[in-house]
């Protein structure tokens, strides 16, 4: 069974189009993440979710909009793709100052 | 600066080598992890550290509190330990602050 999940693992598109990527956790956490892998490989947090309500959102532009339909979920839906959206996108979940975080596959996205 | 610091950035090894990875970091944490990226891209967790020592296998994972600063050591090392790793923190907002990673490649 897979601990996190994100779909797709790889999406091409165009310059302006609004586009989602899905994450879900079986493993009970109460704490999920997005974060953006750059061309430099350098990772950074975007947003965190404790319980569905929003923790963190690092200086992200608008245009991302995380949605926590439940625990078990975090999904992230990007308005008006531009090309420096390109990167990987990674998942991950936590029980909240106990656990360590677990990744989710990773999510390569390509603005064309 | 990055508030993670990882050194080196790149380093090769011949097989059976023991290799040593450091982070230095400059925020208050609750806790460290050590990551590992292979070229697939995917991460996994190798540890969490708050203090003291902690073995897997030949992984071994140190940190001192006081000095701010962890090192990552693998003894024996193989071809298949190959990887990006990353040292990251976890601060008391709760966000993990990674380093720029190191990436090693392990020679037969």
């Amino acid at each position: 069974d897979t601990a996190v999940s994100q779909t797709p693992k790889y999406l091409v598109t165009q310059m302006g189009n609004d586009k989602s990527i899905k994450c879900e956790q079986n493993l009970g956490h109460d704490t999920m993440y997005w974060y953006k892998q750059d061309s430099k490989k350098f990772l950074k947090i975007m947003f965190s979710y404790n319980n569905k309500e929003l923790i963190i959102n690092e200086t992200v532009p608008n245009r991302f909009s995380p949605k926590s339909p439940d625990k078990a979920h975090l999904n992230l839906h990007i308005n008006s793709l531009e090309l420096g959206d390109s990167a990987v996108y990674f998942c991950a979940s936590s029980q909240k100052g106990v656990t360590e975080a677990f990744f989710g596959q990773g999510t390569r996205l390509t603005v064309v | 600066k990055n508030e993670v610091e990882q050194s080196p950035q790149n380093l090769t090894a011949q097989e059976g080598e023991f290799i040593t990875i450091n982070c230095s970091y400059s925020v208050g944490i609750s806790a460290l992890h050590w990551l590992q990226q292979h070229p697939g891209g995917g991460i996994v967790s190798l540890f969490m550290l708050s203090s003291g020592k902690k073995k897997h296998g030949r992984l071994i994972a140190t940190i001192n509190i006081q000095e701010k600063h962890s090192s990552l050591h693998i003894t024996a090392s193989h071809p298949r330990d190959s990887a990006v790793y990353i040292c990251a923190v976890r601060s008391s907002a709760d966000k993990l602050i990674f380093g720029t990673g190191t990436r090693l490649q392990v020679f037969p």
